[in-house]
C-alpha cells in the first residue's frame, strides 16, 4: 500500500513571492505518477501538475514546478509569483500504473496543505 | 470545457435512511470513481468502476455502499442505511483510458447525516 504525507497543514505567502509545499510518499511500486491537485474554496479539485516517476526531469507548468527526488521519495511543489487566486487547499497524490504507462486510476492523497496568499 | 457534475450539492438525511448521490461523468470517459473527504481529513478512495463493474474498492466500501451506472450517462453512489460517520463530502471523478490518465473531479456533494 502507498502512503502520502504532507507535513504542513497550513502555509501562507505574500502575493508575488515564492512558496514551496512539501510532500513525501512511501511505496514499493516502480511505476507511478505523482500529482498536485488544487482545491479552491468552491471545492472542485483541479489538477495543477503531474510527474511521471520514470522521468528525471522535474515537471513545470507555468508558475508551478516540482522538485522530484525519487530516491528520497519527495515531491515538493513550488509556486512562483504567487497570486491571490492560488489560495486553496493543495493535495499531493500518488497513482500507480503498469509498465506500459496505463494507470489504474486510484489516487492516494496526502492530508492537504491550506495555502493562503496575502495581498 | 467538459466537466464532471454532481447532484445535489448538499444533502441532509436522517440516520438509517438511504441516500443516492448522483454524478454525470465526462461523456467519453471509461473509468469512474467515488472518493470521500470527512471534514478536516484527507480525501479517501472508495471505489472505482470500469466496464460496468467494480474494478477496485477500499475497506471503507462495505455492504452499505453500492454503485451503479443505470443509463450510460449517470454514475450513482448509494448508501443503504446512513450512519452519522457517513457525513462527509463525496467526490465523483472520471478518467479516460490509457497513458497519462488524469482524473477529473466533480464539485462534490456534502452529505450530512443527522
Amino acid at each position: 500500500a502507498q502512503t502520502v504525507t504532507q507535513s504542513q497543514p497550513e502555509m501562507s505567502v505574500q502575493e508575488a513571492e515564492t512558496v514551496t509545499l512539501s510532500c513525501t510518499y512511501d511505496t514499493s511500486e516502480n511505476n507511478y505518477y505523482l500529482f498536485w491537485y488544487k482545491q479552491p474554496p468552491s471545492r472542485q479539485m483541479i489538477l495543477v501538475i503531474r510527474q511521471e516517476a520514470y522521468k528525471q526531469q522535474n515537471a513545470t507548468e507555468n508558475r508551478f514546478s516540482v522538485n522530484f527526488q525519487k530516491a528520497a521519495k519527495s515531491f515538493s511543489l513550488k509556486i512562483s509569483d504567487s497570486q491571490l487566486g492560488d489560495t486553496a487547499m493543495y493535495f499531493c497524490a500518488f497513482m500507480k500504473h503498469d509498465a506500459g504507462g496505463t494507470s489504474y486510476g486510484k489516487l492516494t492523497f496526502g492530508q492537504g496543505t491550506i495555502l493562503t496568499v496575502h495581498p | 470545457e467538459p466537466e464532471v457534475t454532481q447532484t445535489p450539492s448538499h444533502q441532509v438525511t436522517q440516520m438509517g435512511q438511504e441516500v443516492i448521490l448522483r454524478c454525470v461523468p465526462i461523456s467519453n470517459h471509461l473509468y469512474f470513481y467515488w472518493y470521500r473527504q470527512i471534514l478536516g481529513q484527507k480525501v479517501e478512495f472508495l471505489v472505482s468502476f470500469y466496464n460496468n463493474e467494480i474494478s477496485e474498492k477500499s475497506e471503507i466500501f462495505d455492504d452499505q455502499f453500492s454503485v451503479e451506472r443505470p443509463d450510460g450517462s449517470n454514475f450513482t453512489l448509494k448508501i443503504r442505511s446512513t450512519k452519522l460517520e457517513d457525513s462527509a463530502m463525496y467526490f465523483c471523478a472520471s478518467s479516460d483510458e490509457g497513458m497519462n490518465t488524469e482524473a477529473f473531479f466533480g464539485q462534490g456533494t456534502r452529505l450530512t447525516v443527522v
